[in-house]
């Protein structure tokens, strides 16, 4: 089955201690991206992969770290988490490209920095 | 910069009533245009698109039209039902590398 998956899908955690969000994809999509949803000010993106190797800031990067090793990966990284970190995570991934083609999600991560 | 802007909610509907959500947006150059969905404890999951002036984008009973003249790209359904109880999300592909930007959201709840 084609799919986006996150790991894990609940997490809390307390301030200053890193951890990994996981997200892996099994559609051979070059795009992936990674989304906080918070409420009022819907979904923003944090970074982007166009494929292996390449990573670029979305809107909301900063306190966070991305790495695409592998085509099918691309976890998100938090150094050091904050309170105002706490939120929901998407990861999502593409094949067509963004103009023509759509995002497939994943189920999301929900956040909690204590 | 380019942005989507779509009305607040929540929309609380009846079974059957018909629905409307607006977006409008801002966008140099010819962005394609996307209504997404999110069911409760889900990801969002594409609704329907347009990518290019006029095109009407349909899919599960929905409709969207994308008016260049107007910059608008409103969301319609004639006749609800309680699962369509959801959140929708407007988007537009902007900027040089076509990346997504999304409205805030609209929630949308049926009542049998």
């Amino acid at each position: 089955e084609a799919q986006v998956t996150q790991n894990p899908r609940y997490l809390i955690t307390v301030t200053g201690k890193k951890l990994t969000v996981t997200c892996s994809q099994n559609m051979n999509h070059e795009y992936m991206s990674w989304y906080r949803q918070d409420p009022g000010l819907g979904l923003r993106q944090i970074y982007y992969s166009m494929n292996v190797e390449v990573t670029d800031k979305g809107d909301v990067p900063e306190g966070y770290k991305v790495s695409r090793k592998e085509k099918r990966n691309f976890p998100l990284i938090l150094e050091s988490p904050s309170p105002n970190q706490t939120s929901l995570y998407f990861c999502a991934s593409s094949f067509e490209g963004l103009r023509g083609g759509k995002l497939f999600f994943g189920s999301g991560t929900q956040l909690s920095v204590l | 910069g380019d942005s989507v802007t779509q009305m607040e909610g929540p929309v609380t509907l009846s079974e059957e009533a018909f629905l409307t959500i607006n977006c409008t947006y801002t966008a140099t150059g010819y962005p394609s245009l996307f209504w997404y969905v999110q069911y409760p404890g889900e990801g969002l999951q594409l609704l329907l698109k347009a990518t290019k002036a006029d095109d009407k984008g349909s899919n599960k009973g929905f409709e969207a039209t994308y008016r260049k003249e107007t910059t608008s790209f409103h969301l319609e359904k004639g006749s609800v039902q309680v699962s369509d109880s959801a959140v929708y999300f407007c988007a537009l592909s902007g900027g040089s590398q076509g990346n997504l930007i999304f409205g805030k959201g609209t929630k949308l709840s049926v009542k049998p």
